[in-house]
């Protein structure tokens, strides 16, 4: 199945850094989302994006969507440890049964 | 507000032997989902269901089967279990809105000796 190219694949960083990472496709998608995964939990949602060069912040975190929508970046400023986790982004588009593209994960760990 | 529960949490199985694991969500969503997780693979989509009495094979359905009897719970049945089906679990449900209601449950973790 389709998977999107995300990296880096692992990040080990430490506190106070910042951290960037990507996902790129070869195919559009109208909306883009990141996902924290944090160890023992499922995914949940940190940032949904939804027009080409939008640029959204929560809290520490900012993401854009590339402007060719075949893109997206996610940036945690200022690391902490509670930032240690798997990172995933995903891919969007109307009337794939709601199916997202998944990319394979950013696994993070932050040194204090 | 439960979102979507998995239960069991954990579970050991023998080669050969079979099991359900069982996902309800309370958000009244259309659509359920089944992901498996391995080191490396990112989530991998085994079936899915678009609405109350409905499945479809995801990329890795093989050796798995799925019911939706009921708009809340989606089951995913292991009839006879084997060592490559050792792995998180992971359930998904969605409404018909924008992609941002998306919910996982919080996984199960299952071992196949």
């Amino acid at each position: 199945g389709q998977q999107l190219n995300q990296s880096p694949q692992s990040m080990f960083i430490q506190e106070g850094e910042d951290v960037s990472m990507n996902c790129t496709s070869s195919s559009i998608f109208n909306t883009w989302l990141w996902y924290k995964q944090d160890p023992g939990e499922g995914p949940v949602l940190l940032i949904a994006l939804y027009k080409a060069g939008e640029l959204t912040s929560n809290g520490r975190l900012t993401a854009q969507f590339g402007i060719t929508r075949k893109d997206s970046f996610l940036n945690i400023s200022a690391s902490i440890p509670s930032d240690v986790g798997i990172y995933f982004c995903a891919g969007y588009n109307a009337g794939n049964n709601r199916k997202l593209i998944w990319g394979l994960g950013t696994s993070l760990a932050v040194n204090p | 507000n439960a979102g979507v529960t998995q239960t069991p949490k954990f579970r050991v199985l023998k080669t050969g032997q079979s099991m359900t694991l069982l996902c309800a969500q309370d958000m009244n969503h259309e659509y359920m989902y089944w992901y498996r997780q391995d080191p490396g693979m990112g989530l991998r989509l085994i079936h899915y269901s678009v609405g109350e009495g409905t499945t479809a094979k995801g990329e890795v359905p093989d050796g798995y089967n799925v019911s939706r009897l009921k708009k809340q719970n989606f089951l995913l049945g292991l009839e006879s279990a084997a060592p490559s089906q050792t792995s998180v679990y992971f359930c998904a449900s969605s409404g018909a809105g924008t992609p941002r209601d998306y919910t996982f449950g919080s996984g199960t973790r299952l071992t196949v000796v």
